[in-house]
């Protein structure tokens, strides 16, 4: 079965430096990934997806996200982080029948 | 323009009632679908439907009923709610079911006491 875990409930940063917010899946054939933000008391955000083709992939916000086959792997990046950029982040992997799996959230702060 | 739509934002009710989740997506997308949110956050699929066609049925109590009266909308109704049906439900369309990118609705908020 597809699954995808998010090994932090919580990511704590401070404003201009870089985050991380990891992702690792398990899948059998090749992934299609994806990460959503979600801001308080909104419905979830569109943030990236991988298919195929180049494994670091550039989403909305500034955000890009590195695809790793190898340690199976699609942490989320940025290089300078916003206050702006708090909110609950879900990592997502869609399987055959077109359902989408999300991990467990993580939350992040970023403090000024 | 809101492109996903859900009413009521907000409910609250008694266990046993009956109550029902509208939504309504005007990006003229053929998939429409429905997610639990729990109270700690963990999000997962209930239904599905693709033009009107329901094509993804999770483990979900019957009490739970899916409608797609046309394509642009997909209404939950619950039967005989239950304290463990309190959860945020949200939305959310796609422009067909092979489409990667699923567009969410703000979410409805119900709380059973």
């Amino acid at each position: 079965a597809q699954s995808v875990a998010q090994p932090e409930d919580q990511v704590n940063v401070a404003e201009g430096n870089p985050l991380t917010v990891k992702c690792t899946y398990s899948v059998s054939g090749n992934p299609y990934l994806f990460w959503y933000v979600q801001y308080p008391n909104r419905g979830l955000q569109f943030l990236l997806k991988y298919i195929t083709g180049d494994n670091l992939v550039k989403g909305s916000y500034g955000f890009e996200a590195e695809f790793n086959k190898s340690q199976t792997s699609f942490h989320l990046k940025k290089p300078s982080a916003l206050v702006s950029d708090s909110a609950l982040y879900f990592c997502a992997v869609r399987d055959w029948g077109g359902k989408l799996i999300f991990g467990q959230g993580t939350e992040l702060s970023v403090k000024p | 323009d809101t492109a996903v739509s859900q009413t009521p934002k907000y409910l609250v009710t008694q266990m046993g009632n009956d109550k029902s989740i509208k939504c309504e997506q005007n990006l003229g997308h053929d998939t429409m679908y429905w997610y639990k949110q729990d109270s700690k956050k963990f999000l997962k699929i209930m239904f599905s439907y693709n033009n009107k066609e329901l094509i993804i049925n999770e483990t979900v109590p019957n009490r739970f009923s899916p409608k797609s009266p046309d394509k642009a909308h997909l209404n939950l109704h619950i039967n005989s709610l239950e304290l463990g049906d309190s959860a945020v439900y949200f939305c959310a369309s796609s422009q067909d079911r092979r489409s990667y990118e699923q567009y969410f609705g703000p979410g409805t908020r119900l709380t059973v006491t």
